[in-house]
């Protein structure tokens, strides 16, 4: 049975941190790992890596993948307290007819001013 | 820039009955999905659907069905509501196989 596991479940900061949040998987015929950023309603994406992207940067957020490990980790710079939110690890499989993803618990991220 | 739109944002149902949540999606986009996100869990996948008139299930279809008639709407249907169903239900779609997938503002379904 295919797997992602994140951690920590939630993490409390102080504005300024840099945070790094983890995210492990086990998952048949790999394709690509997804992050994705929920405030109050719907998840907005983040990053995709895939085995010819690794790593991807936008702004204070990048993101890598260990394919050999299996795992990639999320980091925030400078954090700001609009980066309060949960953030969720997906990894996708290949061959399923459809893009079914497989979600981790997320890593609820509180930033204090 | 609609994107995917869910109706009703929230409901209250008593348990038996059954209702359906309506989703449509603007971007022409082949790939459609129902999601359920319980407290303190990631989502779980319901159904799916890669085409018009093409359905299956996901990791936890039982009690729900749906329909897919055209490339914009996807129905989630609830035929007898149990108070195990309450969560958050979360439409979304994708281009493509492969491509990221977009969500939904999401349904709060509360069965009492």
């Amino acid at each position: 049975e295919d797997k992602v596991v994140q951690s920590p479940l939630s993490l409390v900061v102080h504005e300024g941190d840099t945070v790094t949040l983890n995210c492990s998987y086990e998952v048949t015929n790999f394709r690509s790992l997804l992050w994705y950023k929920q405030e109050k309603k719907a998840p907005t994406f983040l990053f995709m890596l895939t085995s010819s992207g690794i790593e991807k940067k936008s702004g204070r957020l990048s993101s890598i993948l260990d394919k050999k490990e299996l795992f990639s980790i999320l980091n925030i710079t400078a954090t700001q307290t609009g980066d309060s939110a949960i953030y969720l690890c997906a990894v996708e499989a290949i061959g399923q007819g459809a893009q079914k993803l497989v979600f981790g618990q997320g890593t609820r991220l509180t930033i204090n001013p | 820039n609609a994107g995917v739109t869910q109706t009703p944002k929230f409901r209250i149902l008593k348990i038996g009955q059954s209702m359906t949540l309506q989703c449509a999606q603007d971007m022409n986009h082949n790939y459609m999905y129902w999601y359920r996100q319980d407290p303190g869990m990631g989502l779980k996948l319901i159904y799916y659907s890669v085409g018009a008139g093409i359905t299956d299930k996901g990791e936890v279809p039982n009690g729900y069905n749906v329909s897919r008639s055209t490339t914009e709407d996807f129905p989630l249907r609830l035929e007898l509501a149990a108070p195990s169903q309450t969560s958050v239900y979360f439409c979304a779609s994708s281009y493509k196989e492969g491509g990221p997938q977009h969500f939904g503002d999401g349904t709060r379904l509360s069965i009492l």
